[in-house]
């Protein structure tokens, strides 16, 4: 099993639609979550942290559930600018100084006029 | 402005040939990271460096070689020995996350492509 997992899509929505993706991870012991935002030949752009009481940022919505170990991230009122392929980022601090951060491949989304 | 540079944008390699890709910071971040994308795969981890002289193997370290001299700088070299170079390279800081608990996100330069000649 992958160690975060993500559907790539794609995800075909029309404009002003909601739409929501999931990214479930297999270490229960990860202790910081983030979605972030990559454009087509672009670097990855942190979008938003995802902390466990669930947390909004204008029409974005990320949720954590740690029972079913998977994070969520919702669009409301999709916009063709939101047009992109959505990371999910689950981080684990060891308690011998290491840190592994682990992306998943990606969710792509396309906002269709 | 504050952010990381990387440069160049894009880079060709011969074969035989070790090349340097450059990051530097002026976030006044502790850790820094190298990654590698490619094509339908999620970013993996080549190096990292949570402190000046300090450096640790990523997920895959081979054929590559990094120094931390300097907090604003951790140049990654692709050397000879990676047989399969050709990909998007990524160069990440964040806070030292034992500073803070943890939940600092990276945040990252805007890629260096390199491909073989």
């Amino acid at each position: 099993r992958k160690e975060v997992e993500q559907d790539p899509g794609p995800f075909n929505v029309p404009e002003g639609a909601t739409v929501a993706f999931n990214c479930t991870y297999s270490n229960s012991a990860s202790q910081s979550f983030f979605w972030y935002r990559q454009d087509c030949r672009k670097e990855p752009k942190l979008l938003m942290s995802v902390y466990s009481s669930g947390n909004e940022d204008g029409r974005f919505t990320a949720q954590l559930n740690r029972a079913s170990q998977y994070i969520s991230l919702l669009i409301r009122d999709s916009k063709l600018s939101d047009s992109a392929t959505y990371l999910c980022v689950v981080n684990y601090l060891g308690n011998f100084g290491n840190e592994k951060l682990t992306f998943g491949t990606g969710t792509r989304l396309t906002i269709i006029p | 402005d504050g952010g990381i540079t990387q440069s160049p944008k894009y880079l060709f390699r011969k074969e035989g040939q070790n090349v340097t890709l450059s990051c530097e910071q002026n976030l006044n971040h502790d850790a820094m990271y190298w990654y590698r994308q490619d094509p339908g795969q999620g970013l993996r981890l080549i190096y990292y460096s949570q402190i000046v002289n300090d450096f640790q193997k990523g997920d895959i370290a081979e054929g590559y070689s990094v120094s931390r001299e300097k907090k604003e700088s951790f140049p990654l070299t692709v050397t000879s020995a990676q047989k399969n170079p050709t990909a998007f390279y990524l160069c990440a800081s964040s806070i030292d996350p034992w500073d803070r608990g943890g939940n600092q996100p990276q945040h990252f330069g805007d890629g260096t492509r390199l491909s073989i000649l």
